[in-house]
């Protein structure tokens, strides 16, 4: 597609359960980027895949929060035994090389409910 | 840590009006300012990246300034219309480290334009 695109756009789950959010960035992109907004609060950075160097994790909030790129490509988010407070708009974005002098192109997230 | 800062919080202004915000960052090691405007449903947009201290973008109605040294960044929107209703998120990264993609955002200004 044209953009960056994520799935699911909605999720509702029990506390206790593993969600796992999937991006897809735009094609040739080699930087990808996930953010999370909660209720209130400004866009929150997790994590940072740079091309072939390793991620910055430096943002993940717990050890329950994971996130892989396979193949350079499409990135999932995971959240295990999740809690109320993972809810939230987690959003993803990418740019088409890890430096900031680049704009980023965002999707349009995917809203998370913890019941 | 650090922070970036946006005033006001929120705007109301009438059709017509001209407008501008505020956009507060740390003036050590600045490396790019971003600004985005984000939609009620829809994904962030980016409007501008600016590196350079002195730098004037501009976009239509909508034009920003920067000033490195006293770290801020302003957004004006001359005669402001309905449809610019949405979050103004400004991002800020400095130089250093190895993650040279990695953006701090603001809480937003949230923008209200009454017909």
């Amino acid at each position: 597609g044209a953009g960056v695109s994520q799935s699911p756009s909605n999720k509702v789950t029990e506390k206790g359960k593993d969600v796992e959010l999937r991006c897809d960035p735009i094609s040739g992109h080699t930087a990808l980027y996930w953010y999370r907004q909660s209720l209130g609060q400004g866009l929150e950075f997790l994590i940072y895949f740079q091309g072939n160097s390793a991620p910055d994790k430096s943002g993940l909030p717990s050890d329950r929060f994971s996130a892989e790129r396979t193949g350079g490509s499409v990135s999932t988010l995971t959240i295990q035994r999740t809690q109320q407070e993972d809810s939230a708009v987690y959003l993803c974005a990418s740019s088409l090389v890890p430096n900031s002098n680049q704009p980023q192109h965002f999707g349009d997230g995917t809203r998370l409910s913890i019941l | 840590i650090l922070n970036v800062e946006q005033s006001p919080q929120s705007l109301h202004v009438q059709e017509g009006d001209s407008t501008n915000f505020t956009c507060s960052f740390p003036s050590s090691n600045f490396y790019a300012l971003h600004w985005y405007r984000w939609e009620t449903a829809k994904s962030p947009e980016a409007l501008f990246v600016m590196t350079l201290n002195g730098d004037e973008k501009k976009k239509g109605r909508i034009s920003a300034t920067l000033n490195t040294k006293e770290g801020y960044s302003y957004l004006y929107i001359k005669g402001s219309q309905p449809e610019d209703s949405a979050t103004y998120l400004c991002a800020f990264s400095n130089a250093g480290g190895t993650s040279y993609g990695k953006l701090t955002f603001g809480q937003g200004t949230i923008l209200t334009v009454h017909p």
